[in-house]
């Protein structure tokens, strides 16, 4: 059973709409984690937290934002969707020695 | 920087044996990591190794190290279409403020015909 939830599984939204993607755990790991996933299986980092209060930018660019007010929850923000934010977005938390563990993804179309 | 490098593909038939290989760059990590990830799915974590050992073994599955080339394996016995998969390795980051970061190779898209 998932100790990490994403929500929603799927979501087709319109251009410039607002959106939140939603990841929550419950296992009290203080680091969490957003990806981008290519169609084309690359994996990219695009936000980090290491704990309440505390947001990074990953390696790979991105237009949206994050906020982790509680520990248990690391929600994704894109102001206004473009048909370039067309991805797999995938959540995840870590801890030592068992590395992490992922959420099951929110597959985002924007047309 | 950083990086893990594994090739993108291979083909295996049902019963034989899958070796799936991984570079590594940085010979400070800890822990080395694959994780599996099934069509629509998020990654999974399949095993791991501490980077003090050589090998280690869970039933089907043995990963071995290499540390002196920096090289990595995993290797599946009696390869299923169940495994058909897309399989992740990754090394633990250990720069700057980074560390517990993972870094993740490309992806090796296992496919298994009957």
């Amino acid at each position: 059973e998932a100790d990490i939830y994403q929500t929603p599984r799927y979501l087709v939204i319109g251009t410039g709409k607002k959106i939140t993607l939603e990841c929550s755990q419950t296992m009290g790991h203080d680091k969490m984690y957003w990806y981008q996933q290519d169609p084309g299986m690359e994996l990219h980092l695009i936000h980090y937290s290491y704990g309440v209060n505390s947001t990074e930018k990953g390696d790979l660019s991105s237009e949206s934002t994050v906020s982790r007010i509680r520990t248990e929850h690391f929600p994704l923000t894109l102001e206004s969707a473009r048909p370039s934010h067309t991805s797999q977005y995938l959540c995840a938390s870590w801890r030592q020695g068992s590395g992490y563990t992922f959420g099951s993804g929110t597959r985002l179309t924007v047309v | 920087g950083e990086d893990v490098e594994q090739s993108l593909f291979l083909s295996v038939r049902e019963g034989d044996s899958s070796v799936i290989n991984c570079t590594y760059t940085d010979s400070s990590s800890t822990y080395l990591y694959w994780y599996k990830q099934e069509p629509g799915a998020g990654l999974q974590l399949l095993t791991y190794i501490f980077s003090n050992m050589d090998m280690k073994q869970d039933q089907r599955l043995t990963v071995l190290l290499n540390k002196k080339d920096k090289h990595l394996s995993l290797r599946i016995a009696d390869t299923q279409t169940g495994d058909s998969a897309i399989y992740f390795c990754a090394e633990t980051a250990n720069y700057g403020g980074s560390q517990g970061n993972l870094i993740f190779g490309k992806g090796t898209k296992l496919s298994v015909k009957p």
